[in-house]
């Protein structure tokens, strides 16, 4: 059984840094592109950042480009987030997911909550 | 990166069928045959249903249906039933090797 297991969130100030880790396992991890997406209270979805297999590839949307790096450790299976000068507007759950290059995530895991407030 | 367009809420009632639309650009929706749809119930993490524009996932209801023409995407579910009450995601691979979701469309079984 596929296991996705996010952790790291807590309450950080405005400015402040974070990382977030996912812990995988019930699949071959070094397999699979690894997707971070997040959900801000009562919104919707939003892709954060994937990774290739084999960490030669990471891709981020607009809103974290320079301030947030998706990495994987193949031998520990897990999947990172690390989240730098961090905003209110990151305030959000989020999920690791399992996927592909073109999307169809078939795994979440349950999230992890950051909340940035001063 | 502009979130895909869906409509913010359908409804229908038991044994019906509806349909959600998904509308992006040449560029993400239009340009491939990378469109995959969520379900998500409150308080729960998101669940595949339709993977590569119209390809069901093991385990997925043949009541649900994937389309796509043009820049406009559609999920169609047939035979309402009580449980498809949810809120539903499109996603698409993009031109710059990214993703990109729609805001959301919250489905009222009735």
């Amino acid at each position: 059984e596929v296991q996705l297991v996010e952790s790291g969130g807590v309450v950080v100030q405005p400015g402040g840094s974070l990382r977030l880790s996912c812990a995988a396992s019930g699949f071959t991890f070094d397999d699979y592109t690894m997707h971070w997406v997040r959900q801000a209270p009562g919104k919707g979805l939003e892709w954060v950042s994937l990774i290739s297999w084999d960490g030669g590839s990471t891709y981020y949307a607009d809103s974290v480009k320079g301030r947030f790096t998706i990495s994987r450790d193949n031998s520990k299976n897990s999947l990172y987030l690390q989240m730098n000068s961090l905003r209110t507007e990151d305030t959000a759950l989020y999920y690791c997911a399992k996927g592909s290059p073109y999307g169809g995530n078939t795994d979440w895991g349950q999230g992890t909550l950051v909340t940035v407030s001063s | 990166q502009s979130a895909l367009t869906q409509p913010a809420s359908v409804s229908g009632s038991p044994g019906q069928s509806i349909t959600i639309s998904c509308t992006g650009t040449s560029s993400d929706v239009g340009g491939y045959n990378y469109v995959s749809w969520y379900q998500q119930h409150p308080g729960k993490a998101p669940k595949l249903m339709i993977y590569d524009v119209s390809n069901r996932p093991s385990g997925v209801s043949n009541r649900f249906s994937g389309s796509k023409s043009g820049n406009t995407a559609s999920l169609t579910i047939s035979g309402l039933q009580a449980e498809d009450e949810a809120d539903y995601y499109c996603s698409s691979y993009t031109s710059s090797s990214t993703a990109v979701f729609g805001g959301g469309t919250k489905l009222t079984v009735l």
